[in-house]
């Protein structure tokens, strides 16, 4: 079958580095993308990998080893406004369907 | 700039009735899909549709219809509402199939079936 695992919850201090990982199964897989969601909104794009290393953008990097069949979120330099849920997909065919994880709850304290 | 717009964003049905949750998206995205989000469950794809007059089903489809006579428009209906659909459902279109063109989420509608 297809499936993603994500932590449920990670706690982290204001100014830290937070990594979230992913470990995924699927028979077909085109690339790992995470997306953010604050309470009560829409989820919004954050990155995409579809080969392996480390794609950076400002204080967000996401990495992916398909190897391994497992990727991750990092999130330096921790602000208040990070405070939301992440989401790791993968597209797994042609047709552009995307499968989502469950989702980790970041949670950043002062 | 609109966007992918649903409407309405609060529902509350009885078990039985039916409704239509309307989509529409102004940016010419071929893509469009669907996703109920639960407490704990995450973002589960219920039907998709890679341009108009072709839809397939995701991961959850059963008890859900959709439908794409325009590029614009994909409305998702429940034919019989059941209390395990009070959920809150997200519309979201891309660029097209290719992988790696990121999804535009609309803003939800929150639905409840007693």
């Amino acid at each position: 079958g297809q499936s993603l695992e994500q932590p449920s919850e990670v706690t982290a201090v204001e100014g830290a580095i937070v990594q979230i990982n992913c470990t995924y199964q699927t028979s077909g897989f085109y690339g790992l993308s995470w997306y953010q969601q604050h309470d009560g909104g829409a989820p919004t794009f954050l990155s995409y990998n579809a080969l392996d290393g480390l794609e950076e953008t400002g204080r967000f990097s996401s990495f992916l080893s398909r190897s391994d069949s497992y990727g991750y979120l990092l999130l330096q330099e921790l602000q208040m406004k990070d405070s939301a849920s992440y989401f790791c997909a993968f597209g797994s065919s042609n047709t552009g369907k995307l499968i989502f994880g469950q989702g980790t709850t970041l949670q950043v304290k002062p | 700039n609109a966007g992918v717009t649903q409407t309405p964003k609060f529902q509350v049905l009885k078990t039985g009735q039916s409704m239509t949750l309307q989509c529409a998206q102004d940016m010419n995205h071929e893509y469009m899909s669907w996703y109920r989000q639960d407490p704990g469950m995450g973002l589960r794809l219920i039907h998709y549709s890679v341009g108009a007059g072709i839809t397939d089903q995701g991961e959850v489809p059963n008890g859900y219809n959709v439908s794409r006579s325009t590029t614009e428009d994909f409305p998702l209906r429940l034919l019989s509402a059941a209390p395990s659909q009070t959920s809150v459902y997200f519309c979201a279109s891309r660029t097209d199939a290719r992988e790696g063109s990121p999804l535009h989420f609309g803003n939800g509608t929150r639905l409840t079936v007693t």
